[in-house]
């Protein structure tokens, strides 16, 4: 099983419209969570950060985390055809990063 | 704030031959790693370090691959002998513990072509 999972396919938004993304973790004592956004051919930017169970907002984004059902989700509120890229959820510790594969997300203008 | 520097950007050599990359942290950062990431795949983890002492190592981390922090600033990777399997871009990133945890910022990375 792998630490991080991300199983949707490519999300397809109209232009203003909501984006939800969900990844779930294996590990039930992980206690840090991190949602990246990447660009085509670049490295992995931080978008959000969430340590405690429930709604971290920053933003047009919204990092949710629940520990007792072992998921974590990121909305983007207002899709703007720069929010096309792919998401890498990734669970942390002290020592690594463990990424899922990542959701693709296509804002249609 | 400068961010994290990676040096190559990219970087084609042949099977076989021997390739270095360097990081440089962001400047207040203690903690640097690596990792490796190929299409499609999020990044895996290879190594970190603490200061200069590298305090975990992946086991994707073959004893071809070694990485150096000498004097707990920049950072070289080395790959010994490349395969074709070594292509992949390779990330590094630092972090400083700040009040809440350890947020990673990635640098640009090397992309590695092995022909």
């Amino acid at each position: 099983q792998k630490e991080v999972e991300q199983n949707s396919g490519p999300l397809s938004v109209p232009e203003g419209a909501i984006a939800s993304l969900n990844c779930t973790y294996s590990d039930r004592g992980s206690q840090s969570f991190f949602w990246y956004r990447q660009y085509s051919g670049k490295s992995p930017e931080l978008i959000m950060f969430i340590y405690s169970n429930g709604d971290k907002e920053d933003g047009r984004f919204t990092a949710q985390l629940n520990k007792a059902s072992q998921y974590v989700s990121l909305l983007i509120r207002d899709s703007q055809p720069s929010d096309s890229a792919t998401y890498l959820c990734a669970k942390g510790g002290n020592n690594r990063l463990a990424f899922g594969k990542g959701n693709q997300v296509v804002v249609i203008p | 704030d400068t961010g994290v520097s990676q040096d190559p950007r990219h970087k084609i050599t042949k099977r076989g031959q021997n390739v270095t990359f360097r990081c440089d942290p962001i400047s207040e950062h203690n903690r640097l790693y690596w990792y490796r990431q190929t299409l499609g795949q999020g990044p895996e983890f290879l190594t970190y370090f603490q200061n200069e002492a590298q305090l975990e190592k992946s086991r994707l981390l073959s004893d071809r691959f070694s990485a150096e922090r000498p004097k707990g600033s920049f950072s070289t990777l080395e790959i010994q002998r490349t395969e074709q399997g070594d292509s992949a871009m390779y990330l590094c990133a630092s972090s400083f513990r700040g009040t809440s945890g350890y947020e990673q910022y990635f640098g640009p990375g090397t992309r590695l072509t092995v022909t």
